[in-house]
């Protein structure tokens, strides 16, 4: 079983739309979790790190779910900016960094 | 956050030969790591950096293929040695940094291997 999964879509959704991303993690012990975006041919770049009663950055709200071990990001009033893929990424003890194959989502206009 | 430089940004090699990637970070830093990205797939950690020891390889890297050096708190380098087509990919660098040890990533160096 992979350390991290994602639905890796793709998610096509029209602008103005709400849309919500899932992130399962195999260990219990995971310690730190973290939305990353990443554009075609850019490096990820941090979106939000996920804490325990959730989070919220604007439009975008991150949740973490210790007893099912999943976390979400959900993003709402979709702008044609955010399309891109978004990668889950998950830190155990030791420093060791575990990423998910990443979900594209397209906000057509 | 920390500002992260990479050198090359992109580079074309022949098979055989070997590229040194720089990486250097404007802040002092404790955790820097080294990373590929193939086309449509994720990150693959190759190594974790080490100041003043040898770098912490990940299963089915090794050090003759991708030496790493970490010579201070704000700089480090991957060397791709003896290349393949298979090494075609994006190479990042990141650092730990922060409350929760959020990574920063540099911006890559797209390597492709004739």
């Amino acid at each position: 079983r992979k350390e991290v999964e994602q639905d890796p879509g793709p998610f096509n959704v029209p602008e103005g739309a709400t849309v919500a991303f899932n992130c399962t993690y195999s260990n219990s012990a995971s310690q730190s979790f973290f939305w990353y975006r990443q554009d075609c041919r850019k490096e990820p770049k941090l979106l939000m790190s996920v804490y325990s009663s959730g989070n919220e950055d604007g439009r975008f709200t991150a949740q973490l779910n210790r007893a099912s071990q999943y976390i979400s990001l959900l993003i709402r009033d979709s702008k044609l900016s955010d399309s891109a893929t978004y990668l889950c990424v998950v830190r155990r003890a030791g420093n060791q960094f575990y990423f998910g194959t990443g979900t594209s989502l397209t906000v057509i206009p | 956050s920390a500002v992260i430089s990479q050198k090359p940004s992109r580079d074309i090699c022949q098979r055989g030969t070997s590229l040194t990637i720089q990486c250097q970070v404007d802040s002092q830093v404790t955790m820097m790591f080294w990373y590929r990205q193939q086309p449509g797939q994720s990150l693959t950690l190759i190594a974790t950096a080490n100041q003043g020891s040898e770098a912490t390889y990940e299963s089915g890297f090794v050090i003759d293929k991708f030496p790493i050096s970490r010579p201070n708190l704000t700089f480090s380098t991957l060397t791709v040695s003896n290349m393949s087509p298979e090494d075609s990919s994006i190479y990042l660098c990141s650092v730990g940094t922060g409350s929760y040890n959020e990574q920063f990533f540099g911006p890559g160096t797209r390597l492709t291997v004739l």
